[in-house]
C-alpha cells in the first residue's frame, strides 16, 4: 500500500533562517511526487511536480529534491507569507488516479 | 496551472437537511475530478472519483447513498450531503487533472457547518 509521511509536523524558524521539509514514501512504481503549498481556510497550491531520483525543481525560496526513498523541500531565507502547510502526496502506478496525501508540516515564519 | 471553483465557499445548515457543493472547472472540460474531506489540522482524504457521465467510484468507508455525486456536464461535478449531521461538518476539496503529467488542481474549498 502507498504510504506518505511528512516530517516536522510543525517547524517555527526565524525570517531568513534556511531549512528542509522531508516527505518519505513507499509506492510501488511512482509515476509522480507533488508538493503543495495549502493556506489556511483554502485548497492546495500546486508547486511542483517530481518524477525520478536526481530531479530538482526550484520556484522562488523553494526548491525541491527527490530520491527513491524520499523528498525534500528546502526553503532558502523564508519570508513571512512563506508560511502554510506544506503538503507532499504521490502518485504510483497501483493507484489508478489516486495521489496519496501526507499530514503536511505547518510551517510558521516569524519576522 | 488550472482553474477549478467551488460554490458556495460556506455553508451553515441544521441537522438534516441537505447540502448541494458545485465544483467547476473554468477553463477545460474535465471528464474526471476528485472529491476531497479536510478535518481540522488533518491531511486531505480521498472520498470519491467522478466520472462525467456515469457513476462515480468511492473509497472504501464513504457511504455514497450519503454522499451523492454527479458529473452530468464536462465542466460541473456536484456533491450532496444527504440528511447532514453535525459529523459531517468539514472542509470539502474538489480537484481535477491537467497536463501529461496528471498533477491535480484544487478548488478553494467549502467550509461546511452543520448544528
Amino acid at each position: 500500500e502507498d504510504q506518505v509521511t511528512q516530517s516536522p509536523e510543525a517547524l517555527r524558524l526565524q525570517e531568513g533562517e534556511s531549512s528542509s521539509l522531508n516527505c518519505s514514501y513507499t509506492v510501488s512504481g511512482l509515476r509522480g511526487l507533488f508538493w503543495y503549498r495549502q493556506d489556511p481556510g483554502k485548497g492546495p497550491e500546486f508547486l511542483f511536480t517530481l518524477y525520478s531520483a536526481g530531479e530538482e525543481k526550484e520556484k522562488e525560496r523553494l526548491k525541491a529534491t527527490l530520491t527513491k526513498k524520499e523528498s525534500f523541500l528546502h526553503i532558502t531565507a523564508p519570508k513571512p507569507e512563506d508560511s502554510a502547510t506544506y503538503l507532499c502526496a504521490v502518485h504510483g502506478y497501483s493507484s489508478a488516479s489516486k495521489i496519496i496525501f501526507g499530514s503536511g508540516t505547518r510551517l510558521s515564519i516569524r519576522p | 496551472g488550472a482553474v477549478v471553483s467551488q460554490h458556495p465557499s460556506w455553508v451553515i445548515c441544521k441537522s438534516g437537511t441537505s447540502v448541494k457543493i458545485e465544483c467547476r472547472s473554468l477553463d477545460f472540460q474535465a471528464t474526471t475530478m476528485f472529491w476531497y474531506r479536510q478535518f481540522p489540522k488533518q491531511s486531505l482524504m480521498l472520498m470519491a472519483t467522478s466520472n462525467e457521465g456515469s457513476k462515480a467510484t468511492y473509497e472504501q468507508g464513504v457511504e455514497k447513498d450519503k454522499f451523492l455525486i454527479n458529473h452530468a456536464s464536462l465542466t460541473l461535478s456536484t456533491l450532496t450531503v444527504t440528511s447532514a449531521h453535525p459529523e459531517d461538518s468539514s472542509f470539502y476539496i474538489c480537484s481535477k487533472k491537467a497536463g501529461r503529467e496528471e498533477t491535480q488542481y484544487f478548488g478553494p474549498g467549502t467550509r461546511l457547518l452543520v448544528l
